[in-house]
């Protein structure tokens, strides 16, 4: 079964422009989060998706944004970008929304290394 | 809010030698709680996981316990390997994976 993929696994961008990385989850995985992993802040919860609703959210400006896909793939989106959105945008899915107290494992992809100039 | 603090790093050990990350956690209720590893060149993967207070999970020799009283994780392994070099994370899911800043680990021979 293959994994998470994302891409592109490499992007460069300049300031003020905008930018989107797209992540195909396992087959049969539903839910989609994602995360931004800088050595400042480490790793970051942006947002979950499932069934194509957001269902949670981290504590980001609301220039990061995501939407996913009836066929599960998601995208995110980064507007107006700014120097401090270097960093490596990882993607994760699992088989559905962690219920509370409970548990589903999330499987990383090999992540998306954004460059802001 | 949630939050996790864990040792910082970078820990350099010898082969064989016993290893602790320690792993302290903010949050309401009763989060589930993971040990997540970073090998070199890799994504990121589970490594342990507990779903509940006095669980304990344990993967590949490595071993965390759930104290709900010191709201702690900590991470041990007995005898480390050079294999164990790595990245390794602790986590919480609360609506959403809440993670440590990580801790570089490096095993010599």
């Amino acid at each position: 079964k293959a994994g998470v993929t994302q891409t592109p696994r490499y992007l460069i961008k300049t300031r003020g422009q905008q930018v989107t990385l797209s992540c195909s989850p396992i087959s049969g995985h539903r839910s989609v989060s994602w995360y931004q992993q800088t050595p400042g802040q480490g790793l970051q919860f942006l947002f979950e998706y499932f069934s194509e609703t957001q269902r949670n959210k981290g504590n980001f400006p609301g220039r990061f944004s995501g939407r996913q896909f009836s066929n599960s793939r998601s995208e995110m989106n980064v507007s107006t970008l700014e120097l401090g959105d270097s960093a490596l945008y990882l993607c994760a899915s699992s088989l559905a929304v962690v219920p509370l107290g409970g548990y589903n494992e999330q499987f990383f992809g090999p992540g998306t290394r954004l460059t802001v100039l | 809010g949630n939050s996790v603090t864990q040792m910082e790093g970078p820990v350099t050990l010898s082969e064989e030698a016993f290893l602790t990350i320690n792993c302290t956690y903010t949050a309401t209720g009763y989060p589930s709680l993971f040990w997540y590893v970073q090998y070199p060149g890799e994504g990121l993967q589970l490594l342990l996981k507990a779903t509940k207070a006095d669980d304990k999970g344990s993967n590949k020799g490595f071993e965390a316990t759930y104290r709900k009283e010191t709201t702690s994780f900590h991470l041990e392994k007995g005898s480390v390997q050079v294999s164990d070099s790595a990245v390794y994370f602790c986590a919480l899911h609360q609506s959403g994976l809440f993670f440590g800043t990580g801790t570089r680990l490096t095993v010599i021979p």
